[in-house]
């Protein structure tokens, strides 16, 4: 079946240092990729995503590229801000039915003045 | 912004009670889902909807049963509440005209068991 596999957190950053999140998958076919980021409180918000190999989501100076060759989706932003502390999920939908998206164990990001 | 909404947005309640949580859109979606959050684990699917009276198991269904009888509303009921179902429960819409199965999610319901 399918699966997602990101780093542990939490992971702790002072402000302007740069970001990378690993994620990597497992599915069949081909899936569009997410990642998603939840602040306290709230509801998870699409972050950015990516329907097919070499495509490049961004979004709020984040960005992930679609390797298909190394099944991963890594999540990238250069200078980091105390309000992008929040929890970062990577996400993967294969092309079957039902719509179904599978997360992965979440990222647990702060952000330190 | 999806138009979903979640009640009660918390709750506390007793082993062996039953509860109802309801999910409501208003942007005429089909598929709709529920889904629980737990430290460690991220988002689990529970059950998934693809219409009125349609719906199917997820990957922990257990305990948990749905319904939906209008396109807006989807329930989750825990027939007999247990500690081991307190969690942040997040309901899900898809939108389709988007395509490629992006997901907007309500603000989420916390239950606690005791």
């Amino acid at each position: 079946g399918n699966s997602v596999t990101q780093m542990e957190g939490p992971v702790t950053l002072s402000e302007e240092a740069f970001l990378t999140i690993n994620c990597t998958y497992t599915a069949t076919g081909y899936p569009s990729l997410f990642w998603y980021v939840q602040y306290p409180g709230e509801g998870l918000q699409l972050l950015l995503k990516a329907t097919k190999a070499d495509d490049k989501g961004s979004n709020k100076g984040f960005e992930a590229t679609y390797r298909k060759e190394t099944t991963s989706f890594h999540l990238e932003k250069g200078s980091v801000q105390v309000s992008d502390s929040a929890v970062y999920f990577c996400a993967l939908s294969d092309s079957g039915g039902y719509q179904k998206v599978t997360f992965g164990t979440g990222t647990k990001l702060q952000v330190i003045p | 912004d999806a138009g979903i909404t979640q009640s009660p947005r918390h709750k506390v309640t007793e082993t062996g009670t039953p509860v109802t949580l309801r999910c409501h859109q208003t942007e005429n979606h089909r598929y709709m889902y529920w889904y629980r959050q737990d430290p460690g684990h991220g988002l689990r699917l529970i059950h998934y909807s693809y219409g009125v009276k349609d719906t199917d198991k997820g990957e922990v269904s257990d305990g948990y049963s749905v319904s939906r009888s209008k396109t807006e509303d989807f329930l989750l009921t825990l027939e007999s509440a247990t500690s081991s179902q307190t969690s942040v429960y997040f309901c899900a819409i898809n939108e389709e005209n988007k395509g490629h199965n992006e997901q907007f999610f309500g603000p989420g319901t916390r239950l606690t068991v005791l």
